[in-house]
């Protein structure tokens, strides 16, 4: 899979939108950007995926690149319930349903 | 829908023994996968299946194995246990077949401690 980089850590005001960078420059044409996020002691929760066009759900933004070597979660109103770990994470077909986490981005929603 | 179920949430264990680990995917998913979650290592893969056949495996060693049954549910033995396989134990499920676009979907997990 495809190797990600995100800033260890961001903080974030409650209310205002929250945009969390991604990159993945070695990603391939039919590799898929997938986004999870991690609160405290819970399994991972299923934020949004792309695989080059821009993508909305009621959860989150994802904007990705043309070039498709980087790309950005949005939270388009940030509230407290929010603060947890996020990871990008690029699927591989060749991977099958197997995942591969990094360390993710550490949201501090503050008040 | 239900989502993905796991139990036990939570486990305490000695040195030595063995622990297993139910999860029952989302109703209609066919594929199992599960990961360890430890504070030095992060989230890893363990293993997945597909069709009670396993059909990806991840970096464990032996004493690590799963099964699926033919109504998809599965479970993961650890056997030996060693204070290292303190973790939290996470079991994901998606529809069927290995194509990068079907989400998967993960359960609460559950916290295994070695004492």
């Amino acid at each position: 899979d495809a190797k990600t980089t995100q800033p260890p850590s961001m903080d974030c005001a409650e209310g205002r939108a929250a945009n969390l960078p991604c990159n993945h420059s070695t990603i391939s044409g039919n590799e898929y950007v997938y986004w999870y996020r991690q609160i405290h002691s819970q399994g991972p929760q299923y934020i949004i995926h792309g695989l080059k066009n821009n993508e909305t759900n009621e959860m989150a933004s994802l904007i990705i690149t043309e070039d498709r070597k980087s790309s950005t979660l949005i939270l388009p109103h940030a509230t407290l319930r929010d603060t947890a770990v996020y990871y990008c994470i690029v699927r591989a077909k060749a991977a099958g349903n197997k995942l591969t986490f990094g360390g993710g981005t550490r949201v501090l929603v503050k008040p | 829908k239900a989502g993905v179920t796991q139990t036990p949430r939570y486990l305490i264990k000695t040195r030595g023994q063995q622990v297993t680990l139910s999860c029952s995917p989302i109703s209609g998913h066919r594929s199992v996968s599960w990961y360890q979650q430890t504070p030095g290592q992060g989230l890893q893969f363990l293993f997945e299946y597909f069709s009670e056949t396993q059909r990806n495996k991840g970096n464990f060693p032996g004493r690590f194995s799963g099964r699926q049954f033919s109504n998809s549910r599965s479970e993961m033995n650890v056997s030996t246990l060693e204070l290292g396989d303190s973790a939290l134990y996470l079991c994901a499920s998606t529809p069927q077949g290995s194509n990068s676009g079907n989400t998967i979907y993960f359960g609460e997990g559950s916290w295994l401690t070695v004492v």
